[in-house]
């Protein structure tokens, strides 16, 4: 059974970071591409990053180039994001999800999420 | 960047049919995938591949893609169907890469 369990979110300060971890099993994690999706609160979901399963190829959505950074331990399957310099609009429930990168490419599994709310 | 434009909203009776349309520029050239989320509960993959279903999903859940709009289509409605529904497409030349529609409420009245 695949699983997916974030952690790491919780209340940051404008300007300030956050780093969240997704721990993974029961399928193959190197061979799997991940990325993370955020909610806003009461509205729709936004893709934010994606990663390759060797963690060579990285992407990120242009709302947080530059300030968050995707990264994987496939030794110990865990997905990583670090944010920094946060903003207010980035105040969402973050979601890890497995990837299905096979002649088109979508979200199979996903976490349950984890908060991150940015507020002085 | 790509834009999918969904419905905010559609009701129907229970045993009924709703029909969710996803909205895009020649949407039909690409592959299309469907999530379901439940209040306070993740998003789940109810059709991938513009019209498969993962194992687990009711045969009631079916889609099509064509032109510029993609539909899914709930049969038989049941109470247990209430919830969001978002299209999503990859859009290798856009970014972001993975588009999600805005969403649509299913209400069953």
């Amino acid at each position: 059974e695949v699983q997916l369990l974030e952690s790491g979110g919780g209340l940051a300060q404008p300007g300030g970071s956050l780093r969240l971890s997704c721990a993974a099993s029961g399928f193959t994690f190197s061979s799997s591409a991940m990325s993370w999706v955020r909610q806003a609160p009461g509205k729709g979901l936004e893709w934010v990053s994606a990663i390759s399963g060797s963690g060579g190829s990285t992407f990120y959505a242009d709302s947080v180039k530059g300030r968050f950074t995707i990264s994987r331990d496939n030794s110990n399957n865990t997905l990583y994001l670090q944010m920094n310099s946060l903003r207010a609009e980035d105040t969402a429930a973050y979601y890890c999800a497995k990837m299905v990168w096979v002649r088109a490419h979508y979200f199979d599994y996903w976490g349950q999420g984890t908060l991150v709310t940015v507020s002085s | 960047s790509y834009v999918l434009t969904q419905p905010p909203s559609v009701s129907v009776a229970p045993g009924k049919t709703a029909r969710i349309t996803c909205g895009g520029d020649n949407i039909g050239s690409k592959t299309v995938h469907w999530y379901q989320q439940k209040p306070g509960q993740a998003p789940v993959l109810v059709i991938y591949y513009d019209s498969d279903r993962p194992s687990g999903i009711p045969e009631r859940f079916s889609a099509s893609n064509s032109g510029n709009t993609a539909t899914l289509t709930i049969s038989r409605v049941e109470a247990g169907d209430e919830a969001d529904y978002y299209c999503q497409v990859w859009d290798r030349s856009s970014n972001p890469l993975y588009v999600f529609g805005n969403g649509t409420k299913v209400t069953v009245l």
